[in-house]
């Protein structure tokens, strides 16, 4: 089956750091991508969009200068958490649709196993 | 606009007996649905999906739900339940628009031996 992958899976980072998370879709090729944030015993909330070779589509309150998106690549996409602080800290979780997929196949998404991130 | 409520937090059955749980979503559209289980420290896994097909849908590990328009319900059944369902169940409903997908706030499944 398609597998999505993370890294890191846990990340620890001092107060004003920039942290990158990587996700990759390891066996077909991804033009779109989902980033999602859980906090604890929470469910997942869409925080953004990633587009292949564009820009990524936000979701209203999710600041962008904060959350930086960059989807390079068919199997690539990067979070970037800017200048982080105490309360970013969370799981952030990517998932991926497979582009060669069609019909009902095309609406699954694939997730990725998450990274757990601590600001310390 | 499309959201999904998932009507118990939290849901304990007895080893070998049914489980149920229940979805209600809302949606502008023909909708997709999903079911995701959630172990702990692990990632999200596509239990079964309706997409238009079947209502009647079946997942892995004896898992099935039916979709029932009338109703917009989606639930979740198992005949038996086993130790290793014990997990955090997320009923999703999927925007066939941005392809973006609208997680509902989970059930988490207590398996007592």
């Amino acid at each position: 089956g398609a597998v999505v992958s993370q890294h890191p899976s846990r990340v620890i980072c001092k107060s004003g750091t920039s942290v990158k998370i990587e996700c990759r879709s390891l066996d077909f090729q991804a033009t779109t991508m989902f980033w999602y944030r859980q906090f604890p015993k929470k469910s997942l909330m869409l925080m953004a969009t990633s587009n292949e070779g564009s820009k990524a589509t936000y979701e209203q309150g999710v600041e962008k200068d904060k959350f930086l998106i960059n989807h390079a690549s068919l199997t690539l996409s990067t979070l970037t958490v800017t200048s982080a602080h105490p309360e970013d800290s969370s799981f952030y979780i990517c998932s991926a649709r497979d582009a060669g997929a069609s019909g009902g196949a095309a609406e699954t998404q694939y997730f990725g196993p998450g990274t757990r991130l601590l600001v310390l | 606009a499309q959201s999904v409520t998932q009507l118990d937090s939290h849901v304990s059955v007895s080893e070998g007996t049914p489980v149920l749980l229940r979805c209600n979503y809302s949606s502008s559209y023909s909708p997709s649905l999903f079911w995701y289980v959630q172990h702990p420290n692990k990632g999200l896994q596509l239990l079964l999906k309706y997409t238009s097909a079947a209502t009647l849908v079946k997942g892995i590990n004896g898992f099935e739900a039916e979709f029932k328009k009338s109703e917009t319900s989606f639930h979740l059944t198992k005949p038996s339940a086993h130790m290793s369902d014990a997990a955090e169940y997320f009923c999703v409903v999927g925007d066939t628009g941005r392809r973006a997908l609208t997680f509902g706030s989970g059930t988490r499944l207590q398996v007592q031996p």
